[in-house]
């Protein structure tokens, strides 16, 4: 399976801020999900990516997959303190069934 | 609204114990699967399954196994308990003609000791 790499693994932000979290994958990616995680809950659903150069937004949140289909960036306009937690990349490699990689998480803090 | 369960939230056994982990859907996914979640580790693919009584080792198999008798259930095994098994697991399932997002259970955080 490839390996995702999240940067940076944390980040501090004060609220208002903007951010942007990195997913680098070592092969050509079929699929690029993003999650969101609250501490000790499952995981939820942000986005998902599928075409090179494709960007989509939801609310403050925008995720964008490069042309060449081997990074992905997630950025936070404005940052509230509801945006505050574990920020995961997620990779299909098996090209159907679905079995996701994911990356090792980017934990963000918004202080008010 | 669309619910993936697990059965337990917080979990503490002995080491040695067989211990079942529960997971049950109802959207009539055809995928389920189980990571487990360590800190510095991110999620980690143990087994996931694409059909009833199918079954595909993930990427960190070794000391689990899963049973799937019924679409809607899938149930992660582990033989012998032990500490190196504390973690948190997470559940989900998918719908593969879709091609959508996993939807993912709250998670059982197990404690072995």
């Amino acid at each position: 399976s490839q390996e995702l790499e999240q940067s940076p693994q944390s980040l501090i932000v004060q609220e208002g801020k903007n951010l942007t979290i990195n997913c680098t994958s070592s092969k050509t990616l079929y699929g690029l999900y993003w999650y969101k995680q609250k501490y000790g809950e499952g995981l939820i659903f942000l986005m998902m990516l599928q075409k090179g150069g494709e960007e989509k937004s939801h609310e403050k949140i925008t995720a964008k997959l490069d042309e060449k289909k081997q990074q992905s960036s997630l950025h936070i306009t404005a940052s509230q303190p509801s945006h505050a937690g574990i920020y995961l990349c997620g990779a299909d490699d098996s090209g159907g069934y679905q079995k996701v990689t994911f990356g090792t998480g980017t934990k963000l803090q918004v202080i008010p | 609204d669309v619910k993936v369960t697990q059965s337990s939230r917080y979990l503490v056994k002995r080491t040695g114990e067989k211990v079942f982990l529960e997971c049950v859907q109802d959207m009539d996914h055809e995928n389920m699967f189980w990571y487990r979640q360590d800190p510095g580790l991110g999620l980690r693919l143990i087994y996931f399954s694409y059909d009833v009584k199918m079954k595909e080792k993930g990427d960190i198999p070794e000391g689990y196994s899963v049973s799937r008798e019924k679409k809607e259930r899938f149930s992660l095994i582990l033989e012998s308990a032990s500490t190196n098994q504390t973690s948190m697991y997470l559940c989900a399932s998918s719908h593969p003609p879709q091609k959508t997002e996993a939807f993912f259970g709250q998670g059982t955080r197990l404690t072995v000791v």
